[in-house]
C-alpha cells in the first residue's frame, strides 16, 4: 500500500516570500513518480511539478521547485517569490509506476500576506 | 492544448437516485480514472479503466457504481441508489501510453438530498 502525508493543514507566507511545503510518502515500489497538485477555490486540479524517481535531479518549474530526498522518502515544494494566486490548497500525490493510481496527502492550505 | 471536460460542473440529486456522471478524456489516452473528493478531504482514487474494463478499483467503489465507455469518447461513472455520503466533488483523469501525467477534468460536484 501506499502512503502520503502532509503535516503542514495550514501554512502562510508574506507575499515575495519563500514558503516550503512538507510531504513524506511510503511505497513498496521501486520505481514510481511524485507530483504536487494546486486546488484554488474552484477546486479545479492544477498540476505544478512532477518528479520521477529515478531521477536524482530537484525538479524545477519556474517559481516552484522541489527536494527530493529517495532515501528519507521525502519531497518537499518550495515556492520562491510568493504571489496573491499562489494561495490554494497544495496536494502532493504518489503514482506507483505499476499501477498508475495516484495516492493523495490530505493537502495544505497555503494562504498569502499581501 | 487537449483537456479532459467533465459534464454536468454540478449535479443535484435526491437520496436512492440514479446519477450519471460524464467525462470525454483527451482523445489519444487510453487510461481512464475516477477520483473522489469529500469536501474538505483528500481526493480518493476510485476506479480505474483500460481496454474497456475496469483495471483497478478501491474499496470505495461498490456495487452502488459502474463504468462504462459507450461510445469512442464518453467515459461514465454511474451511482445506481445515491446515499448522502455520496455527496463530493468527482474528478475524472486520464493519461496516455507514454506518459504517467494525468490530466484532470474540472470535476462534477455532487450534492445528494
Amino acid at each position: 500500500a501506499q502512503t502520503v502525508t502532509q503535516s503542514q493543514p495550514e501554512m502562510s507566507v508574506q507575499e515575495a516570500e519563500t514558503v516550503t511545503l512538507s510531504c513524506t510518502y511510503d511505497t513498496s515500489e521501486s520505481d514510481y513518480y511524485l507530483f504536487w497538485y494546486k486546488q484554488p477555490p474552484s477546486r479545479q486540479m492544477i498540476l505544478v511539478i512532477r518528479q520521477e524517481a529515478y531521477k536524482q535531479q530537484n525538479a524545477t518549474e519556474n517559481r516552484f521547485s522541489v527536494n527530493f530526498q529517495k532515501a528519507a522518502k521525502s519531497f518537499s515544494l518550495k515556492i520562491s517569490d510568493s504571489q496573491l494566486g499562489d494561495a490554494a490548497m497544495y496536494f502532493c500525490a504518489l503514482e506507483g509506476a505499476g499501477s498508475y493510481q495516484l495516492t493523495f496527502g490530505k493537502g495544505t492550505k497555503l494562504s498569502v500576506i499581501p | 492544448e487537449p483537456e479532459v471536460t467533465q459534464t454536468p460542473s454540478h449535479q443535484v440529486t435526491q437520496m436512492g437516485q440514479e446519477v450519471i456522471l460524464r467525462c470525454v478524456p483527451i482523445s489519444n489516452h487510453l487510461y481512464f480514472y475516477w477520483y473522489r473528493q469529500i469536501l474538505g478531504q483528500k481526493v480518493e482514487f476510485l476506479v480505474s479503466f483500460y481496454n474497456n474494463e475496469i483495471s483497478e478499483k478501491s474499496e470505495i467503489f461498490d456495487d452502488q457504481f459502474s463504468v462504462e465507455r459507450p461510445d469512442g469518447s464518453n467515459f461514465t461513472l454511474k451511482i445506481r441508489s445515491t446515499k448522502l455520503e455520496d455527496s463530493a466533488m468527482y474528478f475524472c483523469a486520464s493519461i496516455n501510453d507514454n506518459s504517467y501525467e494525468q490530466y484532470f477534468g474540472p470535476g462534477t460536484r455532487l450534492t445528494v438530498t
